[in-house]
């Protein structure tokens, strides 16, 4: 049974960085062809793709975040961790880690965590 | 940067009615597109993969259509459960959603 979880905090404030964690169960950071995604939402709008690295640590960024974005992955920890730099208001959002599969959909998702941006 | 525009924004159909979104990709994505659906104030479900394929668990009145830019998901005979907001999402190097397509039941 896969599961994921978010953990971070909930208040973060203007061009702070912010650190995500997610840490899963149920499958392998080492298996070939595996992945764990972040996506976010901001209240009330659409599903934003953020970044994703792959079991051979092939990292993949959101264009226009790619300068304020890393990620990165303890297969022995079963983490992977988000940071995400100069935070602004317009980032307050539900950020969701989540398993991509070998065929790439994202199969499995945790239930989120809501990060406000303010001072 | 790959933009994925779906239509309609918003629709209203009626229990039993074939509804259909369709998705636009600003360039090639080949087949590495999915479809999911949210319902309010829940986490995204997976419901197509690689453009057509149906994941586990998912009822067979989904179906989706398509390669290269434009692609077609389909609900062939709509369900009072079947309410929510459906996003696409390519996939074919760094990942992009669509905006959403708002599904109300009349």
């Amino acid at each position: 049974q896969i599961t994921l979880k978010e953990s971070g905090p909930t208040l973060v404030k203007p061009t702070q960085t912010l650190t995500l964690t997610c840490t899963f169960s149920g499958f392998s950071l080492s298996t070939s062809g595996v992945g764990v995604a972040w996506v976010r939402q901001p209240p009330g709008k659409a599903l934003e793709w953020l970044a994703l690295v792959y079991s051979n640590n092939d990292q993949r960024f959101s264009p226009s975040l790619r300068n304020r974005i890393t990620i990165t992955k303890d297969t022995s920890k079963n983490q992977v961790v988000l940071t995400l730099t100069n935070m602004d208001p317009v980032d307050t959002a539900t950020y969701y880690c989540a398993h991509r599969f070998d065929y790439g959909g994202l199969d499995y998702w945790g239930q989120g965590t809501l990060v406000t941006v303010s001072s | 940067d790959i933009q994925m525009t779906q239509s309609p924004s918003t629709l209203s159909a009626s229990v039993g009615d074939r509804v259909t979104i369709t998705c636009r990709a600003s360039q090639n994505v080949n087949s590495w597109l999915a479809w999911y659906q949210q319902k309010p104030g829940k986490v995204p479900k997976l419901l197509i993969y690689k453009a057509s394929s149906l994941e586990s668990g998912v009822p067979s009145r989904f179906s989706g259509s398509g390669s290269g830019t434009e692609f077609t998901f389909t609900i062939s005979s709509l369900q009072p459960d079947d309410f929510g907001t459906y996003y696409c999402q390519q996939y074919n190097s760094y990942s992009t959603f669509g905006q959403g397509t708002k599904v109300e039941i009349k």
